[in-house]
Protein backbone atom coordinates (compact mmCIF):
# COMPACT_ATOMS: atom_id res chain seq x y z
CA UNK A 1 0.00 0.00 0.00
CA UNK A 2 1.08 3.57 0.10
CA UNK A 3 2.76 5.38 2.72
CA UNK A 4 3.48 8.78 3.23
CA UNK A 5 6.46 10.85 5.10
CA UNK A 6 5.97 14.17 6.85
CA UNK A 7 8.42 16.47 7.89
CA UNK A 8 9.57 18.40 10.35
CA UNK A 9 8.26 15.99 13.41
CA UNK A 10 7.89 19.50 15.74
CA UNK A 11 7.93 22.56 14.27
CA UNK A 12 8.85 26.13 16.91
CA UNK A 13 7.51 29.01 15.95
CA UNK A 14 6.81 32.42 17.89
CA UNK A 15 3.22 33.58 17.27
CA UNK A 16 2.89 35.82 14.07
CA UNK A 17 6.07 33.65 12.00
CA UNK A 18 4.41 31.28 9.00
CA UNK A 19 4.65 27.51 9.54
CA UNK A 20 5.16 24.73 6.83
CA UNK A 21 4.63 21.02 7.01
CA UNK A 22 5.54 18.67 4.52
CA UNK A 23 4.30 15.27 2.74
CA UNK A 24 6.16 13.05 0.79
CA UNK A 25 5.82 10.00 -1.33
CA UNK A 26 7.91 7.89 -3.55
CA UNK A 27 5.16 6.77 -5.59
CA UNK A 28 2.43 8.36 -7.10
CA UNK A 29 0.00 9.71 -5.17
CA UNK A 30 -4.18 9.37 -5.94
CA UNK A 31 -5.45 11.84 -3.59
CA UNK A 32 -3.91 13.81 -0.25
CA UNK A 33 -6.04 14.42 2.89
CA UNK A 34 -5.12 17.09 5.56
CA UNK A 35 -6.34 16.24 9.13
CA UNK A 36 -5.89 18.75 12.30
CA UNK A 37 -5.97 17.07 15.45
CA UNK A 38 -5.97 19.82 18.51
CA UNK A 39 -3.91 18.53 22.04
CA UNK A 40 -6.13 16.01 23.54
CA UNK A 41 -8.48 15.92 20.81
CA UNK A 42 -9.21 13.64 17.73
CA UNK A 43 -8.36 14.50 14.29
CA UNK A 44 -10.67 16.90 11.80
CA UNK A 45 -10.70 17.02 8.40
CA UNK A 46 -9.27 20.13 7.06
CA UNK A 47 -9.32 19.28 2.71
CA UNK A 48 -8.66 16.84 0.36
CA UNK A 49 -6.62 17.54 -2.93
CA UNK A 50 -6.76 15.17 -5.91
CA UNK A 51 -5.41 17.05 -8.88
CA UNK A 52 -1.41 17.65 -10.20
CA UNK A 53 -0.58 20.89 -8.76
CA UNK A 54 -3.61 22.14 -7.51
CA UNK A 55 -4.00 24.97 -4.27
CA UNK A 56 -6.74 25.78 -2.35
CA UNK A 57 -6.95 27.95 0.46
CA UNK A 58 -8.87 28.18 3.63
CA UNK A 59 -7.99 31.32 5.29
CA UNK A 60 -4.67 31.37 6.78
CA UNK A 61 -3.94 27.99 5.19
CA UNK A 62 -2.44 26.58 1.93
CA UNK A 63 -2.29 23.63 0.52
CA UNK A 64 -0.68 22.27 -2.42
CA UNK A 65 -0.23 19.08 -4.32
CA UNK A 66 2.58 18.49 -6.17
CA UNK A 67 2.80 18.14 -10.12
CA UNK A 68 3.87 14.80 -10.27
CA UNK A 69 1.35 13.85 -7.03
CA UNK A 70 4.18 12.95 -5.16
CA UNK A 71 4.13 15.38 -2.91
CA UNK A 72 1.99 17.84 -0.71
CA UNK A 73 2.71 20.90 1.50
CA UNK A 74 0.45 23.01 4.41
CA UNK A 75 1.44 26.42 4.43
CA UNK A 76 -0.14 28.60 7.82
CA UNK A 77 0.36 32.17 7.37
CA UNK A 78 0.87 34.65 10.29
CA UNK A 79 0.30 31.65 12.66
CA UNK A 80 -2.48 32.07 15.94
CA UNK A 81 -2.41 30.32 19.43
CA UNK A 82 -5.38 28.67 17.93
CA UNK A 83 -3.03 27.07 15.40
CA UNK A 84 -1.34 24.58 18.24
CA UNK A 85 -2.02 20.86 17.70
CA UNK A 86 -0.55 18.37 14.92
CA UNK A 87 -1.17 18.49 11.25
CA UNK A 88 -1.60 14.93 9.57
CA UNK A 89 -1.36 14.15 5.80
CA UNK A 90 -3.12 10.73 4.51
CA UNK A 91 -3.37 9.44 1.64
CA UNK A 92 -5.65 6.45 0.03
CA UNK A 93 -4.37 3.06 1.48
CA UNK A 94 -4.18 1.35 -1.89
CA UNK A 95 -2.97 -2.45 -2.19
CA UNK A 96 -6.30 -3.88 -1.98
CA UNK A 97 -7.12 -1.77 1.46
CA UNK A 98 -10.30 1.22 0.63
CA UNK A 99 -9.10 3.66 3.46
CA UNK A 100 -6.35 5.97 4.31
CA UNK A 101 -2.56 6.01 5.53
CA UNK A 102 -2.00 8.34 7.72
CA UNK A 103 1.88 10.37 8.01
CA UNK A 104 3.50 10.49 11.55
CA UNK A 105 2.38 14.11 11.91
CA UNK A 106 4.27 17.58 12.21
CA UNK A 107 3.44 18.76 16.27
CA UNK A 108 3.57 22.74 15.80
CA UNK A 109 3.99 24.64 18.85
CA UNK A 110 3.74 27.98 18.97
CA UNK A 111 5.35 30.37 21.41
CA UNK A 112 3.35 33.81 22.29
CA UNK B 1 -26.58 14.48 14.64
CA UNK B 2 -23.86 13.27 17.36
CA UNK B 3 -21.91 11.81 14.61
CA UNK B 4 -19.16 9.17 15.98
CA UNK B 5 -19.29 8.29 19.69
CA UNK B 6 -17.37 5.95 21.81
CA UNK B 7 -17.37 4.70 24.82
CA UNK B 8 -15.36 4.31 27.38
CA UNK B 9 -13.56 7.35 27.29
CA UNK B 10 -10.85 6.42 29.44
CA UNK B 11 -10.42 2.69 31.11
CA UNK B 12 -7.48 0.76 32.74
CA UNK B 13 -7.29 -2.39 32.43
CA UNK B 14 -5.31 -5.48 34.15
CA UNK B 15 -2.67 -7.67 32.14
CA UNK B 16 -5.01 -10.66 30.58
CA UNK B 17 -8.02 -8.95 30.76
CA UNK B 18 -10.47 -8.32 28.22
CA UNK B 19 -13.29 -5.20 26.75
CA UNK B 20 -15.09 -4.13 24.37
CA UNK B 21 -14.98 -0.44 23.10
CA UNK B 22 -18.05 0.67 21.72
CA UNK B 23 -18.21 3.17 18.46
CA UNK B 24 -21.70 4.19 17.37
CA UNK B 25 -22.32 6.96 14.37
CA UNK B 26 -25.62 8.74 13.14
CA UNK B 27 -24.35 9.88 9.89
CA UNK B 28 -25.49 6.52 7.46
CA UNK B 29 -22.19 5.84 6.52
CA UNK B 30 -21.51 2.70 5.01
CA UNK B 31 -17.45 2.61 6.37
CA UNK B 32 -15.88 2.59 9.21
CA UNK B 33 -12.57 1.89 11.06
CA UNK B 34 -10.36 1.22 13.94
CA UNK B 35 -7.41 2.98 14.80
CA UNK B 36 -4.88 3.57 17.33
CA UNK B 37 -2.52 6.45 18.17
CA UNK B 38 0.42 5.93 20.28
CA UNK B 39 2.10 8.92 21.94
CA UNK B 40 3.33 11.71 19.52
CA UNK B 41 2.57 8.92 16.70
CA UNK B 42 0.48 8.77 14.10
CA UNK B 43 -2.64 6.54 13.22
CA UNK B 44 -2.17 3.00 12.53
CA UNK B 45 -5.09 1.09 11.22
CA UNK B 46 -6.79 -1.84 13.05
CA UNK B 47 -9.68 -2.46 11.46
CA UNK B 48 -12.21 -1.50 8.98
CA UNK B 49 -15.48 -2.72 8.09
CA UNK B 50 -17.25 -1.32 4.46
CA UNK B 51 -20.65 -1.92 5.29
CA UNK B 52 -22.84 -4.55 8.03
CA UNK B 53 -21.62 -8.00 8.03
CA UNK B 54 -17.80 -7.42 6.26
CA UNK B 55 -14.70 -6.22 8.16
CA UNK B 56 -10.70 -6.54 7.04
CA UNK B 57 -7.80 -6.26 8.97
CA UNK B 58 -5.60 -3.02 8.29
CA UNK B 59 -2.06 -2.59 9.10
CA UNK B 60 -2.35 -4.01 13.32
CA UNK B 61 -5.03 -6.02 13.76
CA UNK B 62 -3.50 -8.88 15.93
CA UNK B 63 -4.87 -8.82 19.13
CA UNK B 64 -8.11 -6.97 18.33
CA UNK B 65 -11.36 -8.58 16.76
CA UNK B 66 -14.26 -6.80 15.30
CA UNK B 67 -18.19 -6.80 14.01
CA UNK B 68 -20.36 -4.76 12.41
CA UNK B 69 -23.46 -6.34 12.83
CA UNK B 70 -25.56 -3.02 12.16
CA UNK B 71 -24.43 0.27 10.29
CA UNK B 72 -24.42 2.10 13.46
CA UNK B 73 -22.62 0.38 15.55
CA UNK B 74 -18.95 -1.03 15.23
CA UNK B 75 -17.45 -2.15 18.58
CA UNK B 76 -13.68 -3.32 19.19
CA UNK B 77 -12.90 -6.20 20.99
CA UNK B 78 -9.53 -6.75 23.34
CA UNK B 79 -8.81 -9.98 24.09
CA UNK B 80 -6.21 -10.72 26.55
CA UNK B 81 -5.10 -7.35 26.87
CA UNK B 82 -1.10 -6.37 26.96
CA UNK B 83 0.90 -3.62 28.04
CA UNK B 84 1.60 -2.96 24.31
CA UNK B 85 -1.53 -2.23 23.78
CA UNK B 86 -1.88 0.84 26.02
CA UNK B 87 -2.62 3.99 23.46
CA UNK B 88 -5.74 6.08 22.30
CA UNK B 89 -8.18 4.17 20.22
CA UNK B 90 -10.46 6.38 17.31
CA UNK B 91 -13.10 5.28 15.47
CA UNK B 92 -13.90 7.13 12.62
CA UNK B 93 -16.77 6.86 9.64
CA UNK B 94 -17.16 7.84 6.09
CA UNK B 95 -19.84 7.63 3.61
CA UNK B 96 -17.67 5.46 1.21
CA UNK B 97 -13.64 4.53 1.19
CA UNK B 98 -10.22 6.68 1.25
CA UNK B 99 -11.46 9.41 -1.35
CA UNK B 100 -13.96 10.56 1.33
CA UNK B 101 -13.47 12.72 4.73
CA UNK B 102 -13.40 10.60 7.76
CA UNK B 103 -15.04 11.84 11.10
CA UNK B 104 -13.67 10.83 13.95
CA UNK B 105 -14.95 9.97 17.66
CA UNK B 106 -13.44 11.39 20.89
CA UNK B 107 -11.49 8.56 21.49
CA UNK B 108 -10.80 6.34 24.23
CA UNK B 109 -7.57 6.70 26.20
CA UNK B 110 -6.66 2.82 27.52
CA UNK B 111 -4.22 1.91 29.98
CA UNK B 112 -3.19 -1.49 30.00
CA UNK B 113 -0.89 -2.39 33.32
Amino acid sequence: GQQVMQIPQYQHVQEGEDFTTYCNSSTTLSNIQWYKQRPGGHPVFLIQLVKSGEVKKQKRLTFQFGEAKKNSSLHITATQTTDVGTYFCACHSGGGADGLTFGKGTHLIIQP
Amino acid sequence: NAGVTQTPKFRILKIGQSMTLQCAQDMNHNYMYWYRQDPGMGLKLIYYSVGAGITDKGEVPNGYNVSRSTTEDFPLRLELAAPSQTSVYFCASSQAGGYYEQYFGPGTRLTVT
